[in-house]
């Protein structure tokens, strides 16, 4: 069974502050990605990652930061969290067929920002 | 999302009774994933589709990518189907879309 962990699942922010979202897998997949979801409405793509020590830029970018130091491991990094990025953040793997391989994703992070 | 069209947005259904739910893609969408969101927020894979069709237990899938749509049938609804069902498509683009999902309540 695939397994994608995230922490933490829940957080709450000051506007301006530094917020770190982490993410770890044991699929031994290639490929991690940071999606969000507003309420009411599908995910959307920030960042993805094919490869450690690399991070590419997805549909949603603006504001947020990505590090992928291993395989395993795949953060997004608000450096100044702003209120327009409340929301829930889903971090997702796949298997090695591109960015557009079967998802799985992790149990979700709610970030509120005040 | 408006490249990837769901509908309904919302159902309510009876237990034991069948449904479908469906995807519109205006991309040329060469796989499509369904996923189930149950109340306590996770994302739970369901399909992963090329073009064709999949069975699993109470569920079908069906992916047409001439026609651009997929659809997810329900036979006999239980309650612990309820959540919101969302369907993705990636394509050429080598980008996953996702839909605005359906809200899907099973009575009892």
């Amino acid at each position: 069974e695939a397994a994608v962990t995230q922490s933490p699942r829940s957080k709450v922010a000051v506007t301006g502050g530094k917020v770190t979202l982490s993410c770890h897998q044991t699929n031994n997949h290639d490929y991690m990605y940071w999606y969000r979801q507003d309420t009411g409405h599908g995910l959307r793509l920030i960042h993805y990652s094919y490869v450690a020590d690399s991070t590419e830029k997805g549909d949603i970018p603006d504001g947020y930061k990505a590090s992928r130091p291993s395989q395993e491991n795949f953060s997004l990094i608000l450096e100044l969290a702003s209120l327009s990025q409340t929301a829930v953040y889903f971090c997702a793997s796949s298997p090695g067929l591109g960015v557009t391989g079967q998802l799985y994703f992790g149990e979700g992070s709610k970030l509120t920002v005040l | 999302g408006d490249k990837v069209k769901q509908s309904p947005s919302a159902l309510s259904l009876q237990e034991g009774t069948n449904s479908a739910l469906r995807c519109n893609f205006s991309i040329a969408a060469t796989t499509v994933q369904w996923f189930l969101q149950n109340p306590r927020g996770s994302l739970i894979n369901l399909f992963y589709l090329v073009p064709g069709t999949k069975e699993n237990g109470r569920l079908k899938s069906a992916f047409d990518s001439k026609e651009s749509y997929s659809t997810l049938h329900i036979r006999d609804a239980q309650l612990e189907d309820s959540g919101t069902y969302f369907c993705a498509a990636s394509g050429s683009n080598n980008r996953i879309f996702f839909g605005d999902g359906t809200q899907l309540v099973v009575k009892p």
